[in-house]
């Protein structure tokens, strides 16, 4: 069965505090996996997509990697504003549908 | 990123009403859209995928009869929640994949829809 664990549930950090995100996946036949970025209240916000193992991307003060098994989003000394709950999704088909984690909420002291 | 629009943002009903939700790519053309139902602190629960000029397909355990999907051209699909009941309440989100990618493109969400069912 196909599915996708995030860890940890929740994380608090000080703001500058580097810290990952980690994603676990089981899929038949990978297709991509994508990371999300939700505010409370609003719809998921893409942020990258990984489509084999080895593949890194950034953005900003984000880094997402990506093996045979997981994906880890690195944050490096994070702000406040990156406070939101963190999606992770693996794609599955031919149709191209996400299988989701239930995310990790990030909490950004400063 | 692309730009998918949601309307409408939230939306407050007597129970055995029903509802309607648009969703629309704004700057591309989608032949594939999905919908998603989020309760809180859950995470996104694929309930039905919609394409252009064909019937959905629902997920398994999402009533087709109660759950209305149209997707009538390349840049809008509807749900309509028919007889709304109280637990029906929750956050709808549509989403919609870039075509230039084919099976991997990247997929970009709408706002989301808030139902609230009294």
């Amino acid at each position: 069965e196909d599915q996708v664990t995030q860890s940890p549930e929740a994380l608090r950090l000080q703001e500058g505090e580097s810290s990952s995100l980690n994603c676990s996946y089981t899929v038949s036949g990978l297709r991509g996996l994508f990371w999300y970025r939700q505010d409370p209240g609003k719809g998921p916000e893409f942020l990258f997509t990984l489509y084999s193992a080895g593949e890194e991307k950034e953005k900003e003060r984000l880094k997402a990697t990506l093996t045979k098994k997981e994906s880890f989003l690195h944050i490096t000394a994070p702000k406040p504003e990156d406070s939101a709950t963190y999606l992770c999704a693996v794609q599955r088909g031919s149709q191209g549908n996400l299988i989701f984690g239930k995310g990790t909420k990030l909490s950004v002291k400063p | 990123g692309a730009v998918v629009s949601q309307h409408p943002s939230w939306v407050i009903c007597k129970s055995g009403t029903s509802v309607k939700i648009e969703c629309r790519s704004l700057d591309f053309q989608a032949t594939t859209m999905f919908w998603y139902r989020q309760f809180p602190k859950q995470s996104l629960m694929l309930m039905a995928t919609s394409n252009e000029g064909s019937k959905a397909t629902y997920e398994q355990g999402v009533e087709k009869d109660k759950f209305l999907i149209n997707h009538a051209s390349l840049t809008l699909s509807t749900l309509t929640v028919t007889s709304a009941h109280p637990e029906d309440s929750s956050f709808y989100i549509c989403s919609a994949r870039t075509p230039l990618a084919g099976y991997t493109g990247e997929l970009f969400f709408g706002e989301g829809s808030r139902l609230t069912v009294l």
